[in-house]
């Protein structure tokens, strides 16, 4: 199984500042990994996909990057409604999910 | 807008079946995947199964001796959960892939099932 890491776990950030996310695979998937948002009762928003191709309707604000075992979430400035667990999820083989990071208000 | 409902007892005892539908309004099964994931404290998110219309589907073979997803009819499609415990207590959505192997982009609001006697 391949397993996503993801750091770090909560980071703690003001509305306009700059927030990088880090997922790393236990072995190389190429580019096939999606990142999430969500809130609390909600389900997970879908983000990115194919590493770095943002899904409809997501701002630019949202951007993914990586290829290999290394990947990053950047929100480029933060908005109020961006503070939220984000989840990777990779799709090379079979689909498992990263444990999540949390970007919490400072 | 494809919309996606889940639905079934929220409370299953230990060593039974849990059983859950989704509806799914908008839109038609007969296109796309389907999917089962389901989310706990313990093990975060963690996919279950998949399904074509047309047939064909997949399971986590963490769950497969276990699982069995399939469709009901146009718009709704199931998953059963045999024998289960404590473990699988969690928060159960329903949702539609954009392939056999890939991401979610529609979601159920999901529905939490919890195994206690």
């Amino acid at each position: 199984e391949i397993v996503l890491t993801q750091s770090p776990a909560t980071l703690s950030l003001s509305p306009g500042e700059r927030a990088t996310l880090s997922c790393r695979a236990s072995q190389n998937i190429d580019n096939n990994l999606a990142w999430y948002q969500q809130k609390p009762g909600q389900a997970p928003r879908l983000l990115i996909y194919d590493a770095s191709t943002r899904a409809t309707g997501i701002p630019a604000r949202f951007s993914g990057s990586g290829f290999g075992t290394d990947f990053t979430l950047t929100i480029s400035r933060l908005e109020p409604e961006d503070f939220a667990v984000y989840y990777c999820q990779q799709r090379y083989n079979l689909l498992t999910f990263g444990g999540g990071s949390k970007v919490e208000i400072k | 807008q494809l919309q996606l409902q889940e639905s079934g007892p929220g409370l299953v005892k230990p060593s039974e079946t849990l059983s859950l539908r989704c509806t799914v309004s908008g839109g038609s099964i007969n296109t796309h995947y389907w999917s089962w994931i389901r989310q706990s404290p313990g093990k975060g998110l963690e996919w279950i199964a998949n399904i074509y219309y047309a047939g064909g589907t997949y399971y986590n073979p963490s769950l497969k001796s276990r699982v069995t997803i399939s469709v009901d009819s146009s718009n709704q499609f199931s998953l059963e959960v045999r024998s289960v415990t404590a473990a699988d207590t969690a928060v159960y959505f329903c949702a539609r892939a954009t392939g056999r192997w890939r991401e979610f982009e529609y979601w159920g609001q999901g529905m939490l099932v919890s195994v206690s006697s």
